[in-house]
């Protein structure tokens, strides 16, 4: 496989539930990234991680939790979401951080995975 | 705090006719400029992006998009429509620095045979 892959594509969770977000990323990448796309709002940038450290986390709330044990692959843990939560979960990868925020290089992205919050 | 505005979420032409999006930023300094489209039940991927250079960028698909620092603005074209290019767009800026990827909230556009 090549590119970015996100499983599962489609998820439906009570708020009681625990899930988790998968994302691997076949290209030898080693910045990833998590972003939250709602209807009618920008992406909105949820985690950065960089040679598997986390690098920024924007005010996400402690209910997402994300998990890059290597490079090559990104987790988001998902506990008592709330319906708002509801989204596409978009995981993205870059050759490099700094070549990102330069403009230098692009950022790759997954298909995203649905989550449905009842 | 940098910031995209993308004119009309909802962009209509018919097959053949001339697509203009619009996007315009706000930046401090000479930005990075990018346009991705978003096809259903896709991620993002790029269309074209500006750095420095030639202020006329061309893209994927016939798409191209013209920096124009005086108005702040970064629109995207293409002469004629195909069916195939109904789907969501999106702009995004980032200044020189280290700092991500600013999208706007994306332009969909349909495309009517």
């Amino acid at each position: 496989e090549t590119g970015v892959t996100q499983t599962p594509r489609h998820l439906v969770m009570g708020m009681t539930n625990k899930k988790s977000l998968k994302c691997e990323q076949h290209l030898g990448h080693n910045a990833m990234y998590w972003y939250k796309q709602s209807a009618k709002k920008p992406l909105e940038l949820m985690f950065v991680y960089s040679l598997e450290e986390r690098v920024e986390n924007n005010s996400v709330p402690s209910r997402f939790s994300p998990e890059c044990p290597n490079s090559s692959h990104l987790f988001l843990h998902l506990h008592t979401l709330q319906p708002e939560d509801s989204a596409l979960y978009l995981c993205a990868s870059s050759q490099d951080l700094g070549g990102t925020y330069s403009g230098a290089n692009v950022l790759t992205f997954g298909a995203g995975s649905r989550l449905t919050v009842l | 705090a940098q910031s995209v505005t993308q004119l009309g979420s909802h962009v209509s032409v018919s097959e053949g006719a001339l697509v203009l999006l619009r996007c315009n930023y706000s930046s401090s300094v000479p930005p990075y400029l990018f346009w991705y489209v978003q096809y259903p039940n896709q991620g993002l991927q790029l269309l074209l992006k500006y750095t420095t250079g030639a202020t006329l960028v061309k893209g994927i698909n016939g798409f191209e998009a013209e920096f124009k620092k005086s108005e702040t603005s970064f629109h995207l074209t293409k002469p004629s429509a195909h069916m195939s290019d109904a789907a969501e767009y999106f702009c995004a800026v980032n200044p020189s620095g280290n700092t991500p990827l600013v999208f706007g909230k994306g332009t969909r556009l349909s495309v009517i045979a």
